[in-house]
């Protein structure tokens, strides 16, 4: 299995403008997790969904911030208008019902100017 | 809901000696707790990991001790290769036990 596969690996943009990465979980994996990584807040959990469908939203920074899984096998996280505090690594991660381990994708990230 | 703490932030070995990073957690219902390895510019890794019902793990080097009384869980490295050298991540599952709250990790740093 290629493991979980994350597009752009990176992303620059403007302030104002719409970003939306990409996110392939390993298949047969029920379970698929966004996390946000900064030096100044660390692994950060915003959204996760269980069979496509988003259990829990609330670490997701503000309305600017939108999830989608419309299939098992693939998610989106976008951001609508950018802000240079958006820049981070952002990582994908998924899981199998019967395990606990989440397996990370390689990352993107995003450099907002 | 959970909070994990994690000490120390950053930690500096001769190779060969020991490292013991140490990590608390809060929610008495967690039950999962990973430690991942986050090389420079890579994913978080996982190296092990550990359920409540076990005191202590091991895989080789490392090894994770669990006190569940206590709330807090660790992992210790021993004879460690520069190749150690990473961030360290330990978590605990939320209430629910679905997801993971990681601790704000530990720069190790091994110096040949």
């Amino acid at each position: 299995d290629a493991g979980v596969i994350q597009s752009p690996r990176h992303e620059v943009t403007e302030m104002g403008q719409e970003v939306t990465l990409r996110c392939k979980p390993i298949s047969g994996h029920n379970s698929l997790f966004w996390y946000r990584q900064t030096m100044m807040r660390g692994l950060e959990l915003l959204i996760y969904f269980n069979n496509n469908v988003p259990i829990d939203d609330s670490g997701m920074p503000e309305d600017r911030f939108s999830a989608k899984m419309p299939n098992a096998s693939f998610s989106t996280l976008k951001i609508q208008p950018s802000e240079p505090r958006d820049s981070a690594v952002y990582f994908c991660a998924s899981r199998t019902g019967p395990s606990y381990e989440q397996y990370f994708g390689p990352g993107t990230r995003l450099t907002v100017t | 809901g959970e909070n994990v703490e994690q000490h120390p932030s950053t930690l500096s070995v001769q190779e060969g000696d020991s490292a013991v990073i140490k990590c608390t957690y809060s929610d008495s219902a967690s039950n999962y707790f990973p430690w991942y390895k986050q090389e420079l510019g890579k994913r978080p890794q996982l190296i092990i990991d550990i359920r409540s019902n076990v005191g202590e793990k091991k895989d080789q080097r490392i090894a994770v001790t669990l006190n569940k009384t206590a709330k807090h869980f660790s992992l210790h490295i021993t004879e460690t290769q520069p190749e150690d050298s990473a961030v360290y991540f330990c978590a605990a599952t939320d209430n629910y036990g679905q997801n993971f709250v990681f601790g704000p990790g530990t720069r190790l740093s091994v110096l040949p």
